[in-house]
């Protein structure tokens, strides 16, 4: 069975630093990834996936993530926060193979500081 | 519409009452989920329908929840004899129209309150 593992269920950074969000899978087979954010009081928003083809996926809101199967990771990046980043997010796992449910993990809440 | 949409937004109701949450998905979308996130908490997977398969109720807590999916559309959450602890937000979700990589888009949430 698919997981998902974030690390830290908290991460706060300053204004203008370094985004680095965690996420390592768990999977049988190749796995489709999703990076999903989820702003105060609204549902959750898609940020970027990775399916097949090129390993380093450009997302909304200048995020990033790298698919690295070596490592059976999927962090998340963006070189430079805003405020308007502070939210939560969710890292999830899909099977690549039929038809199989999106499996979360149990997000990470970041905090920006000015 | 547009996007998954789910009513009511907002739902207060007394210990021990039965209350129905309501999702339509996108049109043609062959997979619904439903989740629930408690205050702080992440996503807890309650279930799983994909087209006409038998679903996948792995996650739902207790025998007080179900749910049903009529036509291959319309999604109805139950939960019977509430309890305090069923305070959360019930979040719906559906994909599938383009293939099996798609996404699944979330609606807005039910905010249950159990007084």
């Amino acid at each position: 069975a698919q997981s998902v593992t974030q690390l830290g269920s908290h991460v706060s950074v300053s204004e203008g630093a370094l985004v680095l969000l965690r996420c390592n899978y768990s999977s049988s087979v190749p796995p489709y990834l999703f990076w999903y954010v989820q702003y105060p009081n609204q549902g959750l928003q898609l940020l970027l996936k990775y399916t097949t083809g090129a390993t380093l996926v450009k997302g909304i809101n200048g995020f990033e993530a790298e698919f690295k199967k070596s490592e059976t990771s999927f962090h998340l990046t963006k070189p430079s926060a805003h405020m308007s980043d502070a939210a939560e997010y969710f890292c999830a796992v899909k099977k690549n193979t039929g038809f199989q449910k999106l499996v979360f993990g149990t997000g990470t809440r970041l905090l920006v500081s000015p | 519409g547009a996007g998954v949409s789910q009513s009511p937004s907002n739902k207060v109701t007394e210990k021990g009452k039965d209350v129905e949450l309501r999702c339509d998905p996108i049109s043609g979308h062959t997979a619904l989920y439903w989740y629930r996130q408690s205050l702080g908490q992440g996503l807890e997977f309650l279930i799983y329908f994909q087209g006409n398969s038998a679903p996948d109720k792995s996650g739902l807590p207790s025998d007080r929840f179900s749910a049903e999916r009529t036509g291959g559309s319309v999604s109805t959450l139950t939960i019977q004899r509430t309890q305090q602890e069923d305070s959360a937000v019930y979040l719906c979700a559906s994909s599938g129209r383009q293939g099996r990589s798609d996404e699944a888009f979330f609606g807005q949430g039910t905010r249950l309150t159990v007084v």
